[in-house]
């Protein structure tokens, strides 16, 4: 079965500083990969995904990952952290053998808080 | 477009009463997910539907059970409601229901079960 860790369940940093969100999954096969956001009362907005091809991914805001097969990582990062991205980051994946019974099922990590201080 | 919508916002209700939910996906999406999601225990898949048949399911009891109409709208029901069934519900679509897919992902309807 899929897993998903998030390592470290509260990231503060400076407004300004790098934001380094990490994840890392556990799966036979390297699976589809997403970062997902979530800002408070709101649903889940996504900020990038991998799928297949160029290994470091853009996304919305100015974050990016790059998905490391060795590693089994996917770490999202951001060279300057504002106000605005405060919330809550999620790390997920799905199953990426098509035909399969996953279909669009998403297997979230925990979680990860970023709060950015002034 | 219009997002996903999902109605009630906000829903209170007592043990062993049940409930429930409605979402509605972005036009022309037909495939409908539903998520748990509890401070404890994060997100966890509950199904997902697509052209009015359940594709896949997650590890709930029966007493979570849900179904598409023919327009792709989704309903979601919970029957003898429990405490631990206090949670953000949410609802996602996404044009077909295959791997890799982006999800697009209502408000959520939050149950308090008391």
């Amino acid at each position: 079965a899929q897993s998903v860790t998030q390592l470290g369940s509260h990231v503060s940093v400076s407004e300004g500083a790098l934001v380094l969100l990490r994840c890392n999954y556990s799966s036979s096969v390297p699976p589809y990969l997403f970062w997902y956001v979530q800002y408070p009362n709101q649903g889940l907005q996504l900020l990038l995904k991998y799928t297949t091809g160029a290994t470091l991914v853009k996304g919305i805001n100015g974050f990016e990952a790059e998905f490391k097969k060795s590693e089994t990582s996917f770490h999202l990062t951001k060279p300057s952290a504002h106000m605005s991205d405060a919330a809550e980051y999620f790390c997920a994946v799905s199953d990426r053998a098509a035909g399969g019974t996953s279909y669009g099922k998403l297997t979230f990590g925990q979680g990860t808080i970023l709060t950015v201080h002034p | 477009k219009a997002g996903v919508t999902q109605t009630p916002r906000y829903l209170i209700k007592t043990r062993g009463q049940q409930v429930t939910l409605s979402c509605s996906p972005i036009s022309g999406h037909r495939s409908v997910s539903w998520y748990q999601q509890t401070p404890g225990q994060g997100l966890q898949f509950l199904f997902e539907y697509f052209s009015e048949t359940q594709r896949n399911k997650g590890n709930f009891p029966g007493r979570f059970s849900g179904r598409q109409f023919s327009n792709s709208r989704s309903e979601m029901n919970v029957s003898t409601l429990e405490l631990g069934d206090s949670a953000l519900y949410l609802c996602a679509s996404s044009p077909r229901s295959q791997p890799g897919e982006k999800l697009f992902f209502g408000s959520g309807t939050q149950l308090s079960v008391l």
